[in-house]
């Protein structure tokens, strides 16, 4: 069955630190990937979404994610988290033969100071 | 543009009611999608239209839950009778094929 998997239910750094968000999937064909962001009692924002060549995608806020395909993975990552990157992280997967979107079940990111 | 728009904001109504979410895609944009978020189930995709037409309603809980697009610039998603277990965010995105625009949301609470 198609499935997008986010390991960490909820996660916490301090602020300074590097960070990692986990995303696997597993389809037949390498789908589209998306990460989105969700601050509390706000919309999913687009971060960043890889279609096609180079495997390592810049997105917004000092954000990138690397696709490996031998891994099935697209995590996400910054170097250096801030206390307003605190928020709720959703990876997708969009098959490339269809249009429909499906969400992992998200992380939940907290800094400390 | 004004990103997707989406109203009420906020809306708390007795079980029994009727309620109606209202959406506007982003111009230009020919897909559509309703979305559900609680904290049990996570993000919900309930129904898509393509160019107005829904293509799948698969996600649609029951017969209580309907949706319409009667043109590119307006949707809705209408609960009739309302229950205390739709209390939840429900979402609107749009996409004109490969990345989706997300509304703010609307908060339902259904006492």
């Amino acid at each position: 069955a198609q499935s997008v998997t986010q390991p960490d239910i909820h996660i916490t750094v301090s602020e300074g630190a590097s960070l990692e968000l986990r995303c696997n999937y597993s389809y037949g064909a390498t789908p589209y990937l998306f990460w989105y962001v969700q601050s509390p009692g706000q919309g999913l924002q687009l971060l960043l979404k890889y279609f096609s060549g180079d495997t390592l995608v810049q997105g917004i806020k000092g954000f990138e994610a690397e696709f490996k395909r031998s891994q099935s993975s697209f995590n996400l990552r910054k170097p250096s988290v801030h206390w307003s990157d605190a928020a709720e992280y959703f990876c997708a997967v969009v098959p490339n033969t269809g249009n429909q979107f499906y969400f992992g079940t998200g992380t939940s990111l907290t800094v400390i100071p | 543009d004004a990103g997707v728009i989406q109203s009420p904001r906020h809306e708390v109504t007795e079980m029994g009611q009727e309620v109606t979410l209202r959406c506007k895609p982003i111009s230009g944009h020919d897909y559509l999608f309703w979305y559900r978020q609680t904290m049990m189930r996570g993000l919900e995709l309930l129904i898509y239209f393509n160019n107005n037409v829904p293509i799948d309603d698969s996600g649609m809980p029951e017969d209580r839950f309907s949706a319409k697009m009667p043109n590119a610039s307006f949707s809705t998603l209408k609960i009739q009778p309302s229950e205390p277990r739709d209390s939840a965010v429900y979402f609107c995105a749009s996409s004109s094929g490969d990345t989706q625009y997300f509304g703010p949301g609307t908060r339902l609470t259904v006492l």
